[in-house]
This record gives structure tokens, C-alpha cells and sequence, in this order.
């Protein structure tokens, strides 16, 4: 079965320094693995996704994901937070064995926390 | 720009109550979800509809319907609400192929007294 896993429910970061917010995957065969936002009392909103070609992939608000098929892991990195980074962080990998078409597969989610 | 709305931001109704929660897309997309978000469970998936008319269910479809009379339409019924339906439900829609990203709305508190 697939499934993706966040394994910290918090991560505390100082406005300035680099983040990251951890995420791994299990898939059988090549992983379609997104990322993305959630500030509070609203929807999600994509950030970046990673479907195949450059393991570095950019997206929104200066967010980068490292693609590591080797650790099957999909780790969402700033180099420098911003207090309003401070939200919900949802790793998802896309479900394409379950029968239900285009769904993804969401981790628990990972709250992050700037501080001035 | 995309848009996914839900009609409702936030609905309180009592137990046994009918409940409807409306979505409208406009990127004419095939695939539409309906996904409750509960803290320290993250998303499930309730139903979701890959075509008008079609729907599937998904992971926690107990306590729930679904109807797709328009492709730009998905909405989610609460026959009789109970107080274990209270959550946030989230609505999404995506195009038909795999490499798409889903477009979620703003969300639907539901509480349920």
C-alpha cells in the first residue's frame, strides 16, 4: 500500500534561518509527490510537486523539495524562513494503484512555527 | 485564476439534521473530492467522482452521500448529522491525468451539536 509519512508534528524555526520539514515516501514503482500549504481556518494550496527530471524541484514562496530516491524521502527546505511561513505542511504522494483517480495520499501534516 | 468554492465557511446544525455542502469548480476539471481533515489524522478521503453522474467511494464514506448532476458541481450530503461529523470538510478538484495537482477551496466547519 502506499503511504506517506511526516515524522515530526512540529517544527520551531527562528525568522532568517533555514528550514526544513521532513517527508518519506512508500510506493511501488516511480512516486508522484507534491507539497503543500495550509494557513489557519483555509484551504490547501499547492507549493511544488515532483513528477520526474531534476531531484530539485522550486516552488512557491521560495520553497524547494529534494527528491531522494535512495532514502524515498521528499523533504520540503528555505534557506530562509519568514514568520509568515508559519502554517500546516502536507506531503502527499499521488495514488495510482487504489482505483481512485487522481486522489492523493496525504502524511498527517507538519505544523511550523517561526519566531521572530 | 482557478477557483474551487464551497458554499458554506462555516455551518453549525443539530444531530439529525440533513446537511448539503456545495462545490463549484471552474477549470473544467474531470476529477472532484470530498475530503474531511481532522487534527492528527490529516486528510481522508469521503468520496470522490471522476465524471458526471460517476462517484467512488473512498476511504470513510459511512454517514455520507455524494451527487455530480453537473461537471462543475460536487456536492456532499449528511443524511442525519451526528456529532462525529463535526470537522472541516475540503472539496478539490483535478484535471484527469496522474501528473495534476488537486485545487482545493477554502474549506466547510461543520459543527454538529
Amino acid at each position: 500500500a502506499q503511504s506517506v509519512a511526516q515524522p515530526e508534528d512540529q517544527v520551531n524555526v527562528a525568522e532568517g534561518n533555514p528550514l526544513t520539514v521532513k517527508c518519506t515516501y512508500s510506493v511501488s514503482g516511480n512516486p508522484y509527490l507534491f507539497w503543500y500549504v495550509q494557513y489557519p481556518n483555509r484551504g490547501l494550496q499547492f507549493l511544488l510537486k515532483y513528477i520526474t527530471g531534476d531531484n530539485l524541484v522550486k516552488g512557491s514562496y521560495g520553497f524547494e523539495a529534494e527528491f531522494n530516491k535512495s532514502q524515498t524521502s521528499f523533504h520540503l527546505k528555505k534557506p530562509s524562513a519568514l514568520v509568515s511561513d508559519s502554517a500546516l505542511y502536507f506531503c502527499a504522494v499521488r495514488d495510482i494503484y487504489g482505483g481512485s483517480q487522481g486522489n492523493l495520499i496525504f502524511g498527517k501534516g507538519t505544523k511550523l512555527s517561526v519566531k521572530p | 485564476d482557478v477557483k474551487v468554492t464551497q458554499s458554506s465557511r462555516y455551518l453549525v446544525k443539530r444531530t439529525g439534521e440533513k446537511v448539503f455542502l456545495e462545490c463549484v469548480q471552474d477549470m473544467d476539471h474531470e476529477n472532484m473530492f470530498w475530503y474531511r481533515q481532522d487534527p492528527g489524522l490529516g486528510l481522508r478521503l469521503i468520496y470522490f467522482s471522476y465524471d458526471v453522474k460517476m462517484k467512488e467511494k473512498g476511504d470513510i464514506p459511512e454517514g455520507y452521500s455524494v451527487s455530480r448532476e453537473k461537471k462543475e458541481r460536487f456536492s456532499l450530503i449528511l443524511e442525519s448529522a451526528s456529532t462525529n461529523q463535526t470537522s472541516m470538510y475540503l472539496c478539490a478538484s483535478s484535471s484527469g491525468h496522474n501528473t495534476g495537482e488537486l485545487f482545493f477551496g477554502e474549506g466547510s466547519r461543520l459543527t454538529v451539536l
